[in-house]
């Protein structure tokens, strides 16, 4: 079974530039989440999918990133414009009912 | 914010040596997961156990839940060194399985 897969796996950005990042969840896993972990720290929630749909997204910056899913497979979480504080691990998961939450490799993204 | 809070921050072990550590949350959950994290990769779902249970075992993990006490701890008997990793505890509060992550417990296994 292949993994939740995403790209890119690294980016380098200035400050105030663009940024978009991609995730293909298992296939079939209906739930999909993006989250950032900070360095030395515990991953936290962006955002949650259920399918197309947006189940949370209450620890969204919104002013600046935003995320998508349009076809409920596939999906993009893009941060404009990015600040020095947005250097972290971006982490993309999926899951089926009754499982556990599968991560994929994550993007690690620094912000000079 | 953070539900769980994991104990200690870091643990240094020998090979052989078992490894215990410990998580605390806050609010009532519907399962706690525990996932493991090596330097710079993805983390990998180790054990989930719900609340309506209160000891779960796989290979060399054992995982106890105190819902009363709002803990959990894993145990990883006979470490080795390839265990040296970050572990995280995770709850959710509903079936929708969106997590809260504790700050980890860091475990170096010297060989």
């Amino acid at each position: 079974e292949a993994g939740v897969a995403q790209s890119p796996r690294y980016k380098i950005i200035e400050k105030r530039q663009s940024v978009a990042f991609w995730c293909n969840p298992i296939s079939g896993h209906a739930t999909l989440y993006w989250y950032q972990q900070i360095l030395g720290q515990g991953p936290k929630l962006l955002i949650q999918f259920q399918n197309n749909g947006v189940v949370d997204d209450s620890q969204l910056p919104k002013d600046r990133f935003s995320a998508e899913r349009l076809k409920g497979v596939d999906s993009t979480l893009k941060i404009q414009p990015a600040k020095l504080e947005d250097s972290a691990v971006y982490l993309c998961a999926s899951s089926a009912e009754g499982t556990g939450s599968y991560f994929g490799p994550g993007t690690r993204l620094t912000v000079t | 914010s953070q539900q769980g809070e994991e104990d200690p921050q870091a643990l240094s072990i020998q090979e052989g040596e078992n490894a215990t550590m410990n998580c605390s949350y806050k609010t009532s959950i519907n399962n706690l997961q525990w996932y493991r994290q090596n330097s710079g990769r993805g983390l990998v779902h180790l054990i989930l156990i719900r609340s309506n249970e209160r000891e779960k075992h796989s290979g060399r993990l054992r995982v106890t839940l105190d819902t009363s006490k709002k803990s959990s701890s894993l145990l990883i008997t006979a470490s080795r060194a390839a265990d040296t990793a970050s572990y995280f505890c995770a709850t959710t509060r509903n079936a929708g399985n969106m997590l809260t992550f504790g700050g980890g417990t860091r475990l170096m296994v010297k060989p």
